[in-house]
């Protein structure tokens, strides 16, 4: 079976510009959550998405918005981009958005690079 | 605050050598726990969960992690080292409150030297 998968994966803009990330779930799983992992940390929790819906957000700017489509898939949108934006993007899908021990699978990620 | 620890930023052993990576957190309530590695311009790969089941978790490639909840860790270690395990090493943890949010550490870089 497919596992996630994300693109594109390397992208690179200049300041200002806006992007958006592409990310579809293992088949069946109706969770996508979004992360940015800056080089040297570990990933930050952005978004998670179940049934088209919000259900988290982390401490991210009003730049940073998503949205999940009726086959699961999902989008990151980034606007106005700044160079601290520059990270690699993490989709992770998961079976619900109840938390517990549901894993979440981890895509290749998207390099993203604002110059 | 809800927060993830990982002592040791580099780790170095030797191929055959004991593995050892540390992890502790915040919060006396127990969160459900789990280790990923991440090799070179790769994704986050699952390597064990906590799920409340047994305090000893037994994971892929020979890793294993033991709950702790008395010290609030969730140490991870493997008995001998192989090249192979050479990557970045996470842990996360979900709080029941956190819904599917998970807080990483910042990893440990495990380098293996022949």
């Amino acid at each position: 079976d497919a596992g996630v998968t994300q693109s594109p994966t390397h992208l690179i803009k200049t300041r200002g510009q806006q992007v958006t990330l592409r990310c579809s779930p293992i088949s069946g799983h109706k969770s996508v959550s979004w992360y940015q992992q800056v080089l040297g940390q570990g990933p930050q929790f952005i978004f998670q998405y179940y049934e088209k819906e919000e259900r988290g957000r982390g401490n991210f700017p009003d730049r940073f918005s998503a949205r999940q489509f009726p086959n699961y898939s999902s989008e990151l949108n980034v606007n106005a981009l700044l160079l601290g934006d520059s990270a690699l993007y993490l989709c992770a899908s998961s079976l619900s958005a109840s938390g517990g021990a549901d894993t979440q699978y981890f895509g290749p990620g998207t390099r993203l690079t604002v110059l | 605050a809800q927060s993830v620890t990982q002592l040791g930023s580099h780790v170095s052993v030797s191929e055959g050598a004991l593995v050892l990576l540390r992890c502790n957190y915040s919060s006396s309530v127990p969160p459900y726990l789990f280790w990923y590695v991440q090799y070179p311009n790769q994704g986050l790969q699952l390597l064990l969960k906590y799920t409340s089941a047994a305090t000893l978790v037994k994971g892929i490639n020979g890793f294993e992690a033991e709950f702790k909840k008395s010290e609030t860790s969730f140490h991870l270690t493997k008995p001998s080292a192989h090249m192979s395990d050479a990557a970045e090493y996470f842990c996360a943890v979900r709080w029941g409150s956190t819904l599917g949010r998970l807080y990483f550490g910042r990893g440990t870089q495990l380098t293996v030297w022949p």
